[in-house]
C-alpha cells in the first residue's frame, strides 16, 4: 500500500515568510510523529499525536512552531516567520500505534535564504 | 531531558569486518527502536527490544537490550557495502508518560570494498 507521503518535498523561501508542510500518514495509522533533521545530524522530536488525545508539543522549538492534525488524518506543520535556523529536513512518521514500528515519508526539505 | 547517545559517531570498516554501535540512555527505557538511514533517504525500520536482556538476530544483524534497560547495541557481522548507512537507536522513556521516542546521536558506517 502507499507510504507515508509528505509535500511539498523541497521548499525554498525568504527569511521571515510563513511556510506550511504536509504529512499524509498511512491509513489507519493513529500515531504521527514531526521530526527536524538539519544537515548530518540526528532527529530531533518534535511532536506527536496519538488519535483524539491531546497532542505531546514538547519538542517545538519555539511558538513559532505549530502543528495541526484532524482526527487520524493528514497533518500539517506550520513555521511562522522563519529564520535560517530552521534550514532543516523535516520528518513524518506514523505508525500502527502506541509503541509500535515508525514508518518515516521521505521528508520536506526547506531552506530558508 | 532524556538524552540518547550513540557511540561511535563515525566507523570506517574494510568489507568483511565486523561492526557495532553502542546506544546509551540518560533513563531507562520502556524500550528501544533501530532504524537504519542510507545516504539521501529516509530512516527505516529494523527491529525493536522490549525485554531487559532481550537479543535479536537478523541475518548478521544482533541487537541487544541491556539488563538495566538504559543501554542497547547493534552488531553486524561480516559487513557488505550494501549496510553503508546511518544507525539510529530511539528509545522510550518509561517515565515520560507519553509515546514520543528520542533518537540517538546516530553511527554513520562507511564500508570500504
Amino acid at each position: 500500500g502507499a507510504g507515508v507521503s509528505q509535500s511539498p518535498s523541497n521548499k525554498v523561501t525568504e527569511k521571515g515568510k510563513d511556510v506550511e508542510l504536509r504529512c499524509d500518514p498511512i491509513s489507519g495509522h493513529t500515531a504521527l510523529y514531526w521530526y527536524r533533521q538539519r544537515l548530518g545530524q540526528g532527529l530531533e522530536f518534535l511532536i506527536y499525536f496519538q488519535g483524539n488525545s491531546a497532542p505531546d508539543k514538547s519538542g517545538l522549538p519555539s511558538d513559532r512552531f505549530s502543528a495541526e492534525r484532524t482526527g487520524e488524518s493528514v497533518s500539517t506543520l506550520t513555521i511562522q516567520r522563519t529564520q535560517q535556523e530552521d534550514s532543516a529536513v523535516y520528518l513524518c512518521a506514523s505508525s500502527p500505534g502506541i509503541g509500535q514500528p515508525q514508518h518515516f515519508g521521505d521528508g520536506t526539505r526547506l531552506s530558508i535564504l | 531531558g532524556q538524552q540518547v547517545m550513540q557511540i561511535p559517531q563515525y566507523q570506517h570498516v574494510q568489507e568483511g569486518e565486523d561492526f557495532t554501535t553502542y546506544c546509551n540512555s540518560s533513563t531507562t527505557l520502556s524500550n528501544i527502536q533501530w532504524y537504519k538511514q542510507r545516504p539521501g533517504g529516509h530512516p527505516v525500520f529494523l527491529i525493536q527490544l522490549v525485554k531487559s536482556g532481550e537479543v535479536k538476530k537478523q541475518k548478521r544483524l544482533t541487537f541487544q537490550f541491556g539488563e538495566a534497560k538504559k543501554n542497547s547495541s547493534l552488531h553486524i557481522t561480516a559487513t557488505q557495502t550494501t549496510d553503508v548507512g546511518t544507525y539510529f537507536c530511539a528509545g522510550r522513556g518509561i517515565a515520560s508518560g507519553t509515546y514520543k521516542y528520542i533518537f540517538g546521536t546516530g553511527t554513520r558506517l562507511k564500508v570500504l570494498a
